[in-house]
């Protein structure tokens, strides 16, 4: 089945610092990916979509300028929080689609990265 | 954001029982997923409904498709303790240029052996 690697699991960083979070599809092409956001006992909220070769989608509420979003190829994209603060502190969890598998609709997530700001 | 509305929020129940949760929204979908957690790991699905009024089973778990397509209800029958986890409704709305998720706000289960 469709397997998607997110990377790192965990990362702890200074406030005002960068973080880079890589999302790769490993055995399907992926023209679509969605990247969430999930606090303490509280449920995945979408954040953006993230189209390959083009500018992401941002869901009403999230700094396009905060959390930069780069879909470069069919098997990788990155969300970069700029900037960091300790409210940024969250469970990130990207996903993607695979076109061409439909048994789970398509959407297999990552295992999530915990950030945690400093 | 928009979000759907999942009961109960917990539930702590014995081994062998069997367990009922739901998710209603106030919108239309057109699917229904219903997604496992556990601590620190993504979702992982557990059943797609595609029709409104389908009924569908994977091993010990029911789910089905609510007629007026605003609801979803999933069942899990002689629990087990590995079904400890928290469970998501998620139903699939067009974002403009693709379908996204928008998920439930979760049912936390315990069992105890």
């Amino acid at each position: 089945g469709a397997v998607v690697s997110q990377h790192p699991s965990w990362v702890i960083c200074k406030s005002g610092t960068s973080v880079k979070i890589e999302c790769r599809s490993l055995d399907f092409q992926a023209t679509t990916m969605f990247w969430y956001r999930q606090f303490p006992k509280q449920s995945l909220m979408l954040m953006a979509t993230s189209n390959e070769g083009s500018k992401a989608t941002y869901e009403q509420g999230v700094e396009k300028d905060k959390f930069l979003i780069n879909h470069a190829s069919l098997t990788l994209s990155t969300l970069t929080v700029t900037s960091a603060h300790p409210e940024d502190s969250s469970f990130y969890i990207c996903s993607a689609r695979d076109g061409f598998e439909t048994w789970n609709y398509g959407y297999t997530f990552g295992s999530g990265t915990r950030l945690t700001v400093v | 954001g928009q979000q759907l509305n999942q009961s109960p929020q917990s539930m702590f129940i014995q081994e062998g029982e069997d367990v009922s949760m739901n998710c209603t929204s106030s919108s239309i979908f057109n699917t229904w997923l219903w997604y496992k957690q556990d601590p620190g790991e993504g979702p992982v699905l557990l059943i797609a409904l595609y029709k409104a009024g389908e009924l569908t089973s994977n091993g010990r778990l029911t789910a089905q498709f609510g007629i007026t397509r605003k609801d979803s209800f999933l069942n899990i029958s002689a629990s087990i303790p590995s079904d400890v986890g928290i469970y998501f409704c998620a139903g699939s709305v067009y974002g403009g240029a693709t379908n996204k998720l928008i998920f439930g706000t979760g049912t936390l289960l315990a069992v105890q052996p």
